[in-house]
């Protein structure tokens, strides 16, 4: 079975801090990783996504995560956070076959 | 412009009452999923099709039922409602992906539903 745990579930920053969320998965074949945004009233949509190669994965809007696997870990980053990053991260892990799991989610609150 | 739609967007209903979310999608895509969103429980997978006429539980399939007798349609049933279905849905789809990879999903923009 697979799973994804999220370790912060609400996190408050003031602008130009530095995020980074952590993700942790379990699963025991071929990983596929992603970071999914929903915005306030809005689609959730991919951030970044790791399936091989380059660990180091950069995706939308400067976010970016890497992918370590004798941690099991998929961690979010972002040098400088905005007020428009105010958002629920959610970390998923997902097969080829069609099955999905996604962390609890992080409220990410940006302060301006 | 391509997209995942979801009707109705917002529905309060009786429990017991059968009702239907419908869920399409134009962009050819061959896997559709539904996931459920609760405060603090992140997105659970209710069910999820490969293609037409193939589906599969996800990890909250109870009290649920799906088809995908079309590609771009894949409609969710809930056909005795009840309180602890109460929850905002989401329908997703995607393409297959190659040799391991899987793509990412495209969200719909969710039907928040309330059973009494």
């Amino acid at each position: 079975a697979q799973s994804v745990s999220q370790h912060n579930h609400h996190v408050i920053l003031s602008e130009a801090a530095s995020l980074e969320l952590g993700c942790n998965y379990s699963y025991g074949g071929t990983v596929n990783l992603f970071w999914y945004v929903q915005y306030p009233g809005q689609h959730l949509q991919l951030l970044l996504k790791y399936f091989s190669g380059d660990p180091l994965v950069k995706g939308i809007k400067g976010f970016e995560a890497e992918f370590i696997k004798s941690k099991f870990s998929f961690n979010l980053r972002k040098p400088s956070v905005q007020w428009s990053d105010t958002a629920e991260y959610f970390c998923a892990v997902s097969t080829n076959a069609g099955k999905s799991t996604f962390g609890d989610g992080t409220t990410l609150t940006v302060k301006p | 412009e391509a997209q995942v739609t979801q009707n109705p967007r917002y529905l309060i209903t009786v429990t017991g009452k059968k009702l239907t979310v419908t869920c399409s999608q134009n962009m050819n895509h061959e896997y559709m999923s539904w996931y459920r969103q609760d405060p603090g429980l992140g997105l659970r997978q209710i069910y999820y099709s490969m293609n037409v006429e193939v589906t599969d539980k996800g990890d909250v399939p109870e009290g649920y039922k799906v088809s995908r007798k079309e590609k771009r349609n894949f409609p969710l049933i809930l056909e005795s409602p009840s309180p602890n279905q109460t929850s905002l849905y989401f329908c997703a789809s995607r393409k297959p992906g190659l040799a391991g990879a899987v793509n990412e999903q495209f969200f719909g923009p969710g039907t928040r539903l309330t059973v009494l």
